[in-house]
C-alpha cells in the first residue's frame, strides 16, 4: 500500500531564513510519481512539482528546490529566502502504477502548515 | 473561466438529507476524482472515473455514491448526510496514470 508521511506538522521560521519540508513515502511499486501541492490560506490547491520515479535530479525553481532520493525514500522541498507570501500547508503526494492493487489517484500526505513570520 | 468547477461552492445541511456536489471540467481529461479534506488529515480519495463506464472506490467510500453523467462532468452525493461528513470537497482531473492533477476549488460542506 501507499504512504506518504509529512512529520513536520507546523514550522515557524522568519521571513528569509531558508526552511525544508520533509517528505517520506512507501509504494511497492518500481514506477511512481511524487508531487508537491501548496494549499493558501484561500483554500484552493496550488501545483508546485511533479517528478517521475526514473528521474532523481534536483529539480531548482526561482526559491524552490526539490531534493529527491531514491534511497531514502524522501522528497524534500527547501524554500530559500522565504516570505510571507509563502505561508500555506504544504503537500506532498504520491501515486504509483496501481500494479499493488491500489487505487488511482493521489496518497497525500497530512500536510506541513508553514508560517513565515515578518 | 476556470477549468474545473464545483457547485456549489458552500452548503450547509441536515442531518439525514440527501445533497449532491457537482464537479465539471473543460479541459477535456478522461479521469476525474472526488477527494475529501478534513483538518490536520490531508486529502483522501473517496471516487474516481476514468470514464463514463468506469467508477472506482477510492480508500473512504462509504456513504457516498457518484455518478460520471459525461466526459465533463462527475458528482458526488452524500444520500443521507451525517455530520462527520462535514468537510472540504475537491473535485480533480488528469489525463493520464500519474499526471498532474488539476484540482477544482472545493466545496465546503456542513452537516448539522
Amino acid at each position: 500500500a501507499q504512504k506518504v508521511t509529512q512529520a513536520q506538522t507546523e514550522i515557524s521560521v522568519v521571513e528569509k531564513e531558508d526552511v525544508t519540508l520533509d517528505c517520506v513515502y512507501e509504494t511497492r511499486d518500481t514506477t511512481y510519481y511524487l508531487f508537491w501541492y501548496k494549499q493558501p490560506p484561500s483554500g484552493e490547491l496550488v501545483f508546485l512539482i511533479r517528478r517521475n520515479s526514473f528521474d532523481e535530479q534536483n529539480e531548482i525553481s526561482g526559491r524552490y528546490s526539490w531534493n529527491f532520493q531514491k534511497s531514502t525514500s524522501s522528497f524534500n522541498f527547501t524554500i530559500t529566502a522565504s516570505q510571507v507570501v509563502d505561508s500555506a500547508v504544504y503537500f506532498c503526494a504520491l501515486s504509483d502504477s496501481g500494479s499493488g492493487g491500489g487505487a488511482d489517484g493521489l496518497t497525500f500526505g497530512k500536510g506541513t502548515h508553514l508560517i513565515i513570520q515578518p | 473561466d476556470a477549468d474545473v468547477t464545483q457547485t456549489p461552492r458552500n452548503r450547509i445541511t441536515k442531518t439525514g438529507k440527501r445533497i449532491m456536489l457537482e464537479c465539471s471540467q473543460t479541459k477535456g481529461h478522461d479521469r476525474m476524482y472526488w477527494y475529501r479534506q478534513d483538518p490536520g488529515l490531508g486529502l483522501r480519495l473517496i471516487y474516481y472515473s476514468f470514464d463514463v463506464k468506469d467508477i472506482n472506490k477510492g480508500e473512504i467510500s462509504d456513504g457516498y455514491s457518484v455518478s460520471r453523467q459525461a466526459q465533463a462532468k462527475f458528482s458526488l452525493s452524500l444520500e443521507s448526510a451525517i455530520p462527520n461528513q462535514t468537510a472540504l470537497y475537491f473535485c480533480a482531473t488528469s489525463d493520464l496514470q500519474g499526471g498532474e492533477q488539476f484540482f477544482g476549488p472545493g466545496t465546503r460542506l456542513t452537516v448539522l
